[in-house]
């Protein structure tokens, strides 16, 4: 099945710090990443639409000047949070589309996460 | 808008007694429907999806679902279940939004607890 990675899978930063999380799919190419924040207990929150070649959609809510997305390759998708405040601790988890060739029948498959904590 | 709603926060069932999850949901349209386990600390891992065709759709590690139209449900359910099955459930739901992207919604999910 389609194989989706993230780097790092933990990571601690110091307040007003910047992180970058990478997504990759490891072997298939998608056009199209997904950005999800996970708070405890709780469901999964869409961030943002990542499209390879162009500019993310963003969800209503999500600033996109603090949450960077860019996603150069068919294969890798970053999201940067910058300038990280303790309220962006979370565990962010990205997906990518399977490539199946029907649209309509498309899964998305999940990366492990990664967990962030601002200290 | 869509939604989805996992009514039960937790489900306990013993070991080798079948378990069912449940799911409801809210679409316009035909709906597209998944379920996804979640272990501790790990992103989603797809268990099985309903496109369209049988109501009864088989996924993974033995687990399958049943899609019901006039209810607007689609219950997870196994035959019996196993220790290693205890995780976090999540039913989703995906259609096209205005923008035209596949948005998915998913529910709250469900913490299955399975008791030797």
């Amino acid at each position: 099945g389609a194989v989706v990675s993230q780097h790092p899978s933990w990571v601690i930063c110091k307040s007003g710090t910047s992180v970058k999380i990478e997504c990759r799919s490891l072997d298939f190419q998608a056009t199209t990443m997904f950005w999800y924040r996970q708070f405890p207990k709780q469901s999964l929150m869409l961030m943002a639409t990542s499209n390879e070649g162009s500019k993310a959609t963003y969800e209503q809510g999500v600033e996109k000047d603090k949450f960077l997305i860019n996603h150069a390759s068919l294969t890798l998708s970053t999201l940067t949070v910058t300038s990280a405040h303790p309220e962006d601790s979370s565990f962010y988890i990205c997906s990518a589309r399977d490539p199946s060739g029907r649209v309509v029948e498309e899964t998305q498959y999940f990366g492990p996460g990664t967990r962030l904590l601002v200290l | 808008a869509q939604s989805v709603a996992q009514p039960e926060d937790q489900v306990n069932v013993a070991e080798g007694n079948p378990l069912t999850v449940k799911c409801t949901y809210s679409v316009s349209g035909n709906p597209y429907l998944f379920w996804y386990v979640q272990y501790p600390n790990r992103g989603l891992q797809f268990l099985l999806k309903y496109i369209t065709g049988d109501n009864l759709v088989k996924g993974s590690y033995g687990f399958e679902a049943e899609f019901n139209k006039s209810q607007t449900s689609f219950h997870l359910k196994k035959p019996s279940a196993l220790v290693s099955d205890s995780a976090l459930y999540f039913c989703a739901v995906r259609a096209r939004n205005s923008g035209g992207y596949q948005k998915v919604t998913f529910g709250t999910g469900t913490k299955l607890q399975v008791i030797p």
